[in-house]
């Protein structure tokens, strides 16, 4: 069974940079399909932020696009989000999730609350 | 930027039939795809490429596609079905990926 964890700082102060990681068991990233991350900020709908193909092309929502890195480590079966400057308009929940060839994505972790504030 | 739009909010009775519709221009072009997500939880896929119900869904849900719109229907509402729904899809490119803004389903 395919399962994704994130972890990462619960908190982190306006301009500086959030940092998350996906832990992946039941499946080596290696082996194929996309890898990414989405949000969704309290009480409104899910946004997407960008995927990562285990070959390690990326792909990111043009409106984050400059202030979004997402990397991959297979020694470690885990994939990586980074998010530069960050206001409180990222506070959300924070997804990972296992993307299908065609676009969708298949297995999701249980997703982590990051709150930008001072 | 390329969005899908979806009705706020639907409301049925239990054991009738929901229609959530979602409305983009690449529709046509690009697959459909519906997750389901109650309160606290991560979403859950229910329907990938337009009408393909993925191991583990109940058979009372459905999807079809016409032109820009797809539809998800759910027949025979059941009280566990009360969720917010969201439609997905990629632009016309098939670069990027897009959520719609999500419709809650009250069972009435």
């Amino acid at each position: 069974q395919v399962q994704l964890q994130e972890s990462g700082p619960g908190l982190v102060k306006p301009s500086e940079t959030l940092s998350l990681t996906c832990a992946v068991s039941g499946y080596s990233i290696s082996s194929g399909y996309y890898w990414g991350w989405i949000r969704q900020p309290p009480g409104k709908g899910l946004e997407w932020i960008g995927s990562i193909y285990h070959s390690g092309s990326t792909y990111y929502n043009p409106s984050l696009k400059s202030r979004v890195t997402i990397s991959v480590d297979t020694s470690k079966n885990q994939f990586s989000l980074k998010l530069s400057s960050v206001t409180a308009a990222d506070t959300a929940v924070y997804y990972c999730a296992r993307g299908r060839e065609e676009g969708c994505f298949d297995y999701w972790g249980q997703g982590t609350l990051v709150t930008v504030s001072s | 930027s390329y969005e899908l739009t979806q009705p706020p909010s639907v409301s049925v009775s239990p054991g009738q039939t929901a229609r959530i519709t979602c409305s983009g221009d690449a529709l046509p072009k690009q697959y459909a795809y519906w997750y389901q997500q109650k309160p606290g939880q991560a979403p859950v896929l229910v329907i990938y490429k337009d009408s393909e119900r993925p191991s583990g869904i109940p058979e009372r849900f459905s999807g079809s596609s016409s032109g820009t719109t797809v539809t998800l229907t759910i027949s025979g509402v059941q009280a566990e079905d009360e969720a917010d729904y969201y439609c997905q899809s990629a632009d016309s490119s098939g670069t990027y990926l897009v959520f719609g803004g999500g419709t809650k389903l009250t069972v009435l």
